[in-house]
């Protein structure tokens, strides 16, 4: 069956520290990846997303980079967090034209 | 721009009331359109989607949505609430720029009254 995998669930971390937030996609292949963040009391903003292996686009400007070493391998990524990226960040993928979306159970990320 | 409008921020209505939640988009082509649901702390799980065909879409939990083209709107509705559905609901299309991204709109938090 088709699964996504998203940790840690909660983090807590300084600002200044760096970040590593993982996804992982079982039981389909090739699939568009995506991360999306949900800032207290807004909305889910797609911060990236990619269709390869290495092809990432960015959606907004921001301190976060991501990157995909492997088909079904999706990070989120920061040299050094900023009190802004705390949020609820969500991993989500779908599979060429379907356009079914599967979500991860997310990550909440407290930036202190 | 393709985007998805959702007017109502926050809304509050009584157990076993109706509820209707607003969707508006804005979408040159035909619209792929979604509606989440987001419990506390927890992801998002899918309510109801639209891709063609009838305009009306039953979704789980008792949940419906129609789809109006004049109107560029996809209003989800229950009969009757319970306080179970108490979470934020978002509004979805998909957007075609290059490849396929789901764009949200900013979601309706309900609370329920008792």
């Amino acid at each position: 069956s088709q699964t996504i995998h998203q940790w840690p669930a909660t983090l807590v971390q300084p600002v200044g520290s760096p970040l590593s937030l993982e996804c992982t996609v079982e039981g389909t292949s090739n699939p568009n990846l995506y991360w999306y963040r949900q800032a207290a009391g807004r909305g889910l903003q797609l911060l990236f997303y990619s269709v390869g292996i290495g092809q990432i686009s960015s959606e907004v400007p921001q301190n976060l980079s991501a990157s995909r070493p492997q088909d079904r391998q999706f990070i989120l990524s920061s040299k050094k967090l900023l009190l802004s990226d705390s949020g609820f960040y969500l991993c989500a993928w779908s599979v060429g034209q379907t356009y079914g979306y599967t979500f991860g159970s997310g990550t909440r990320l407290t930036v202190v | 721009a393709q985007s998805v409008t959702q007017p109502d921020i926050h809304i509050t209505v009584s157990e076993g009331a109706s509820l209707e939640l607003r969707c508006n988009y804005s979408y040159g082509a035909t619209p792929y359109l979604f509606w989440y649901v987001q419990s506390p702390g927890q992801g998002l799980q899918l309510l109801l989607k639209y891709f063609s065909g009838d305009t009306l879409v039953q979704g789980i939990k008792g949940f419906e949505a129609e789809f109006k083209r004049s109107q560029s709107s996809f209003n989800l509705r229950k009969p009757s609430v319970h306080w179970s559905d108490a979470a934020e609901y978002f509004c979805a299309v998909v957007v075609i720029q290059g490849a396929q991204k789901l764009v949200f709109g900013q979601g309706t938090r309900l609370t329920i009254n008792p």
